[in-house]
């Protein structure tokens, strides 16, 4: 069974620029999470989205945004970008948001450098 | 702040032993924690998850321990293999609804020699 699809793997930009990264489920998980990973450090929560609509946001600015499509794969978006915006971007599914019956499955991570 | 966090950033163990990872978290709120493992150039991996009414769960050579009362979770990891060689989180998860997020500690480096 395929796990969780994340592209591109890595992304090169410089600042101001905008990115696009996307994000596709384990088929049949309706909930997608996007985390932060900065070097050296844990996963850093940014959305939740589940049956389409935002369930849960981090304390990340309004440059970042996302939404979840009819089949269930997402995509976040960071305008206006900043070097510290450079991390590790973690999308996770699951069943139905973060519940004992349905622990969050990552993908591998788009690596985005900013410069 | 509340946050999760590890004891020791690095540990390093022969292959064979018994390696424990050990966890503080500090609101007494959480429900549900999960372990993850981490290796190089990947994403957090699911390795064994407790939910806050149970104090031991045991999976394929690992086991979870929670302590309510000190807030404490620790990772056994039986006959410890080079191929366990990774970053180990602990994660939180505050409530059991949809829009609920998982805040995870910094977590330790195992190293695994043979």
């Amino acid at each position: 069974d395929a796990g969780v699809t994340q592209s591109p793997t890595h992304l090169i930009k410089t600042r101001g620029q905008q990115v696009t990264l996307r994000c596709s489920p384990i088929s049949g998980h309706k909930s997608v999470s996007w985390y932060q990973q900065v070097l050296g450090q844990g996963p850093q929560f940014i959305f939740q989205y589940y049956e389409k609509e935002e369930r849960g946001r981090g304390n990340f600015p309004d440059r970042f945004s996302a939404r979840q499509f009819p089949n269930y794969s997402s995509e976040l978006n960071v305008n206006a970008l900043l070097l510290g915006d450079s991390a590790l971007y973690l999308c996770a599914s699951s069943l139905e948001g973060t519940t004992p019956n349905s622990p969050l499955h990552f993908g591998n991570g788009t690596r985005l450098t900013v410069t | 702040g509340e946050s999760v966090g590890l004891h020791l950033p690095t540990l390093s163990v022969q292959e064979g032993d018994n390696s424990i990872i050990n966890c503080a978290y500090s609101n007494s709120a959480s429900d549900y924690f999960i372990w993850y493992k981490q290796e190089s150039g990947k994403g957090p991996q699911f390795i064994i998850d407790i939910r806050s009414n149970m104090d031991k769960r045991q999976g394929q050579r690992v086991t979870v321990l929670l302590n309510k009362t000190v807030k404490h979770l620790s990772l056994q990891i039986a006959a410890t293999q080079p191929g366990d060689s990774a970053v180990y989180f602990c994660a939180e998860n505050r409530g059991n609804q949809a829009g609920t997020a998982l805040i995870f500690g910094k977590g330790t480096t195992l190293s695994v020699s043979s």
